[in-house]
């Protein structure tokens, strides 16, 4: 049963950055049928895709945060990490890591959740 | 970026009765060259996070109970529930994930009624 973990700092200053790790168990972490992911969820919000990486390192970023993310692997760990600079009281959300189907080279449903994380931005 | 939009935002079904949740993108999630919908569907219970339980707008996930059935194609889904049960109360939301950035609807919010 593939388990994701997130772990981090609950506050984060604002204008400072984000950091965040996700500790995968319970299944592979370098095969090419998965992407490695995180979303995030403002409290009482919706949902937004954040980015994705592949075991090759390749990245994918959602263009109205990549200025400000860095996704990074960790291979021999089985983690994977996000990086978010700059933040504002507009960061405060839930952040979850997840498991990415690949299709066709890219990242695409999210079909194994972390519990997620909140992450508050707050001086 | 495809936007999805949610109907309705909120919906009370009585326990056994069938409950319809849309689903609306902005612009076509069908890929011609395999006829797949890029669409997903997620059941959220509080404090949760997101559950998958439809891929590709109508292959459920494993373990998912039969009771939950997607469909629809190009701009147009539907999640259905056949007989609501009270676990079944959350907020479901559907996500395209054909073109990036991948996009979300707004959720609807299932009660029992």
């Amino acid at each position: 049963q593939l388990h994701l973990q997130e772990s981090g700092p609950g506050l984060v200053k604002p204008s400072e950055t984000l950091s965040l790790t996700c500790t995968v168990s319970g299944g592979s972490f370098s095969g090419s049928d998965y992407y490695w992911g995180w979303l995030r969820q403002p409290p009482g919000k919706g949902l937004e895709w954040i980015g994705s990486i592949y075991f090759t390192g390749t990245t994918f970023y959602n263009p109205s945060l990549k200025s400000q993310v860095t996704i990074s692997l960790d291979t021999p760990k089985y983690q994977f990490s996000l990086k978010l600079s700059s933040v504002t009281a507009a960061d405060t959300a839930v952040y979850y890591c997840t498991r990415q189907i690949s299709n066709y080279g890219w990242p695409r449903f999210s079909d194994s959740w972390g519990q997620g994380i909140l992450v508050t931005v707050s001086s | 970026d495809i936007v999805m939009t949610q109907s309705p935002d909120s919906l009370a079904v009585s326990l056994g009765e069938r409950a319809t949740l849309n689903c609306k993108s902005s612009r076509s999630v069908l890929y011609d060259p395999n006829n797949k919908n890029y669409l997903a569907w997620y059941q959220q219970k509080p404090g949760q996070p997101p559950k998958l339980l439809i891929s590709w707008a109508s292959t459920r996930e494993s373990g998912v109970p039969d009771r939950f059935s997607g469909s629809g194609s190009g701009t147009d889904f539907t999640l259905t529930i056949t007989s609501m049960q009270a676990e079944d109360v959350a907020v479901y939301y559907c996500q395209q994930c054909l073109s990036q950035p991948y996009t979300f609807g707004q959720g609807t919010k299932l009660e029992i009624k």
